[in-house]
C-alpha cells in the first residue's frame, strides 16, 4: 500500500496568513492526489483533484503543486471558514490511502 | 445538481451484519463509479472499496475488508449498497460514500454523501 504522510498535523493560523501543508507518497503517484476539508460533524469537501485543478466552486484561495512524491497544498489568504481539517489522497493505485489530515486552527 | 443520499443510522450488536444505502440522483447513475470510504471517531478517512455501477456491476474491496464486505447497485433506483458483516467494535465509524469520476486511468472522489453512523454495541 501507498504510504501518505501529511505535515505538519495541527497547524495553528491568524485569519490573513498564508499557510502551506505538504503531503508526501511513500512511491511515485504521478499527479493522481487529491485534497479534501473536512469541518466537524461533516462530510469531507473536494478541494483539489489531479494535484493542481481546482475543483468546480472551490475559492481561487486554494491551489496545490506537485508530482511524484511531494505535494502541496496552499491557502493564499486564511478566512475564518477554512479553519478545519485537511486530508490528502492518492487513486494512483488500490487501496486508495489518505494522509493523517492536518488540524488548521485559529491563532 | 449531484446528490447522495444516504440510509439512517444503525447500531448493531457484535457478529451481526448491516447494509448501508447510497442513493445517487442529478447524474447518470452508470457513466460514475462509487467509493465506501469510512471513518471511525476522531481517526482519519480509510477507503473500503468502490463499484462499477454499469454492466455487471464489478467491484474491487481493501484487502482488509476483502471476504467481509459486499457492494451492489440498483441501476432501477440509482442505489449502490455497502453491506458489512461480522461486525466488532473496531467498525464502530461514520461511513461514506463519494462518487467515482475518472481522471485518466483512475477514478477520483468528488461528491460525497453525509455519512452513516454505524455503532457496533454489545
Amino acid at each position: 500500500d501507498i504510504q501518505m504522510t501529511q505535515s505538519p498535523s495541527s497547524l495553528s493560523a491568524s485569519v490573513g496568513d498564508r499557510v502551506t501543508i505538504t503531503c508526501r507518497a511513500s512511491q511515485g503517484i504521478s499527479n493522481y492526489l487529491a485534497w479534501f476539508q473536512q469541518k466537524p460533524g461533516k462530510a469531507p469537501k473536494s478541494l483539489i483533484y489531479a494535484a493542481s485543478s481546482l475543483q468546480s466552486g472551490v475559492p481561487s484561495e486554494f491551489s496545490g503543486s506537485g508530482s511524484g512524491t511531494d505535494f502541496t497544498l496552499t491557502i493564499s489568504s486564511l478566512q475564518p471558514e477554512d479553519f478545519a481539517t485537511y486530508y490528502c489522497q492518492q487513486y494512483n493505485s488500490y487501496p486508495i490511502t489518505f494522509g493523517q489530515g492536518t488540524r488548521l486552527e485559529i491563532k | 445538481q449531484v446528490q447522495l443520499v444516504q440510509s439512517g443510522a444503525e447500531v448493531k450488536k457484535p457478529g451481526a451484519s448491516v447494509k448501508v444505502s447510497c442513493k445517487a440522483s442529478g447524474y447518470t447513475f452508470t457513466s460514475y463509479y462509487m467509493h465506501w470510504v469510512r471513518q471511525a471517531p476522531g481517526q482519519g478517512l480509510e477507503w473500503m472499496g468502490i463499484i462499477n455501477p454499469y454492466g455487471g456491476g464489478s467491484t474491487s474491496y481493501a484487502e482488509k475488508f476483502q471476504g467481509r464486505v459486499t457492494m451492489t447497485r440498483d441501476t432501477s433506483t440509482s442505489t449502490v449498497y455497502m453491506e458489512l458483516s461480522s461486525l466488532r467494535s473496531e467498525d464502530t465509524a461514520v461511513y461514506y460514500c463519494a462518487r467515482g469520476t475518472r481522471d485518466g486511468y483512475n477514478y477520483r472522489t468528488d461528491y460525497w454523501g453525509q455519512g452513516t453512523l454505524v455503532t457496533v454495541s454489545s
